[in-house]
């Protein structure tokens, strides 16, 4: 079945440093693909999507483009803040399972000043 | 203000004592959905529906019982609750199944012992 697979954290980074978050996945069809971030207490929020192969989601500096080619969707951001610590989700769908966000396992954030 | 809500956001049962789960959307949103989150394995679907009276099984319905009755309430009803079954718990809604962003609660932190 479809899976999504991140690369393990937890990640430490100084502040303005470089950001990769790896994420691969298996999909059957043709996925939308989605970063959700969880801070500290709360719920998911989206934070980028790509319905496509070769579409680019921006949000608050983080980009992430869907590579058909590669299966992959990595997240990146070129200066990271402390407000960015968070746990970061990779996530896909396609519409012939019922709306269902199949989700990696998630990578934590830690940014340090 | 948007928002989906979710009571209690902690709760400590005892085996076998059943227990509801409170999910409420204010968005008139049509699709519903509950995941568990435990670590190392990110986010699993255990109900979802995609409008008043259709609810259906995701990947892990197990010892779970949902209803849809009214638009804005989507409960998780756990029966008779086991410590597997211990897990943090995040209600969403979405326009639809189709619809590319779906809304989180903030979570109901559940322990069973």
């Amino acid at each position: 079945g479809d899976s999504v697979t991140q690369m393990e954290g937890p990640v430490t980074l100084s502040e303005e440093a470089f950001l990769t978050i790896n994420c691969t996945y298996t999909a059957t069809g043709y996925p939308s693909l989605f970063w959700y971030v969880q801070y500290p207490g709360e719920g998911l929020q989206l934070l980028l999507k790509a319905t496509k192969a070769d579409d680019k989601g921006s949000n608050k500096g983080f980009e992430a483009t869907y590579r058909k080619e590669t299966t992959s969707f990595h997240l990146e951001k070129g200066s990271v803040q402390v407000s960015d610590s968070a746990v970061y989700f990779c996530a896909l769908s396609e519409t012939n399972q019922g709306g269902k966000l199949i989700f990696g396992q998630g990578t934590e954030l830690s940014v340090k000043p | 203000e948007a928002q989906v809500t979710q009571n209690p956001r902690y709760l400590i049962t005892v085996t076998g004592k059943k227990l509801t789960v409170t999910c409420s959307q204010n968005m008139n949103h049509e699709y519903m959905s509950w995941y568990r989150q435990d670590p190392g394995l990110g986010l699993r679907q255990i109900y979802y529906s995609m409008n008043v009276e259709v609810t259906d099984k995701g990947d892990v319905p197990e010892g779970y019982k949902v209803s849809r009755k009214e638009k804005r309430n989507f409960p998780l009803i756990l029966e008779s609750p086991s410590p597997n079954q211990t897990s943090l718990y995040f209600c969403a809604s979405s326009l639809s199944r189709v619809s590319h962003e779906q809304y989180f609660g903030p979570g109901t932190r559940l322990t069973v012992t």
